[in-house]
């Protein structure tokens, strides 16, 4: 079975400035999907970035961005210029790629992530 | 397009009755999968239904804890005889097809079950 592992459950940052979330994960698999998922009060769940295991290249969107790293079986989310509307708990998620799976996610414990103006 | 819609938003049962949380997944999608969100923690896979079907129950408790997703109208998570542990934030998510390729998973704003 595969776990997701979030190692800090609490970060603050300044406003403006660049934090970094770690993830680690555990699995056999090859091939799988990495995500980061921003859930604010509002209790919604919002896709922040995706990750392709076959992809070497790490995926940005804006000022999000991953260092992906398949051998360490690490996801960091790099957040930069962080604004007050950063501020939620975010959480690392797994994916097999397996059909069977379908779409079925395994989730870290999350990091609350506090933005300070 | 309305997106993943779970109603109630709250939901208040007292020890020993039922919780029947619903689940009207995206136009278009046929795969839906519950979550549950326990206080301070993440996100725990319980059930992936589609259409009349259940695909992979692995998750869910073996008593009092069903679902279903008929072939009209929303997929139903049943509590039976609720106890205070089962206080949690219960989500549903959705996707239109079973293929793992690299397609997006839309979610709920999830129901809170509390249990007094």
């Amino acid at each position: 079975a595969q776990t997701v592992t979030q190692s800090q459950p609490e970060m603050s940052v300044q406003e403006a400035e660049t934090v970094t979330l770690s993830c680690t994960y555990d699995t056999s698999e090859s091939d799988y999907y990495l995500f980061w998922y921003k859930q604010p009060p509002s209790r919604q769940m919002i896709l922040v970035i995706r990750q392709e295991a076959y992809k070497q290249q790490n995926a940005t969107e804006n000022r999000f961005s991953v260092n992906f790293q398949k051998a360490a079986k690490s996801f960091s989310l790099k957040i930069s210029d962080s604004q007050l509307g950063d501020a939620a708990m975010y959480f690392c998620a797994y994916r097999s790629a397996e059909e069977t799976s379908g779409s079925r996610l395994t989730f870290g414990e999350g990091t609350q992530l506090t933005v300070n103006p | 397009n309305a997106g993943v819609m779970q109603n109630p938003r709250h939901l208040v049962r007292r020890r020993g009755q039922e919780a029947r949380l619903r689940c009207s997944p995206m136009k278009g999608h046929s795969h839906v999968y519950w979550y549950r969100q326990l206080p301070e923690e993440g996100l725990k896979f319980m059930v992936y239904l589609q259409k009349e079907n259940i695909i992979d129950e692995s998750g869910m408790p073996k008593e009092r804890f069903s679902a279903e997703f008929p072939k009209e109208g929303p997929s139903i998570l049943r509590i039976q005889q609720v106890v205070r542990g089962d206080s949690a934030a219960y989500f549903c998510a959705s996707s239109p097809t079973r293929t793992a390729t690299n397609e997006k998973l839309f979610f709920g704003s999830g129901t809170q079950l509390s249990v007094l």
